[in-house]
């Protein structure tokens, strides 16, 4: 298995555009988990759906962030527009819907906003 | 209070030492553990996880589960300086399919 792959690896775009974010989580796996991680705040839970469902979005910035699962082979987090407060390292994480072993994290997309 | 609490560090042991990382979390409904190992610039990796209380040993790893006290530790026995790196510890809430939350990581150095 590929693991959970993430595309771009890394992004650099201009305040006020619109950033795509994109996640393949592991075949098999019924959750998937959006995380953000800074410095100052460690590694943050934006969303996480189960079997393609946001269950909870509360970790979510604000109205300019958006995820969706529109299948259960690709997720999407869109920032809309970016600011640069929204730099960081962001992660998708995957896991079968019994989290006995845990979730298994993609490389990353390291986001810089200028 | 946060949901999942550890000590930032750096905790420094010398090569060949016992290194133990600690975690309190404040659901008590939590039902599954885990610890994660994760490098400089790299992704989480999942090294540990505990479901019941006491023990639980792997290799050189020894995860600790205290539920009535809501303390979690790690503990790495015969410490290597290629354990060097952030050491973050997860909660997931009731059900096992409710939120996987996560502390912000003790850093630990190992020095040879």
């Amino acid at each position: 298995d590929a693991g959970v792959i993430q595309s771009p690896r890394h992004e650099v775009t201009e305040m006020g555009q619109e950033v795509t974010l994109r996640c393949k989580p592991i075949s098999g796996h019924n959750s998937l988990f959006w995380y953000r991680q800074t410095m100052m705040r460690g590694l943050e839970l934006l969303i996480y759906f189960n079997n393609n469902v946001p269950i909870d979005d509360s970790g979510m910035p604000e109205d300019r962030f958006s995820a969706k699962m529109p299948n259960a082979s690709f997720s999407t987090l869109k920032i809309q527009p970016s600011e640069p407060r929204d730099s960081a390292v962001y992660f998708c994480a995957s896991s079968p819907l019994n989290r006995d072993r845990g979730a298994f994290f993609g490389q990353g997309t390291r986001l810089t906003v200028v | 209070q946060k949901e999942v609490e550890q000590n930032s560090g750096p905790l420094s042991v010398p090569e060949g030492a016992i290194a133990s990382l600690n975690c309190t979390y404040s659901d008590r409904v939590s039902q599954s553990f885990f610890w994660y190992r994760q490098y400089s610039g790299k992704s989480p990796e999942l090294i540990m996880s505990i479901y019941s209380n006491g023990d639980k040993e792997d290799g050189r790893f020894t995860a600790q589960l205290n539920k009535a006290s809501q303390y979690v530790s790690l503990l790495i026995r015969d410490s290597q300086p290629s354990d060097s790196a952030t050491y973050l510890c997860a909660v997931d809430g009731s059900s096992n399919t409710g939120k996987l939350i996560f502390g912000q990581g003790t850093t630990l150095q190992v020095k040879p």
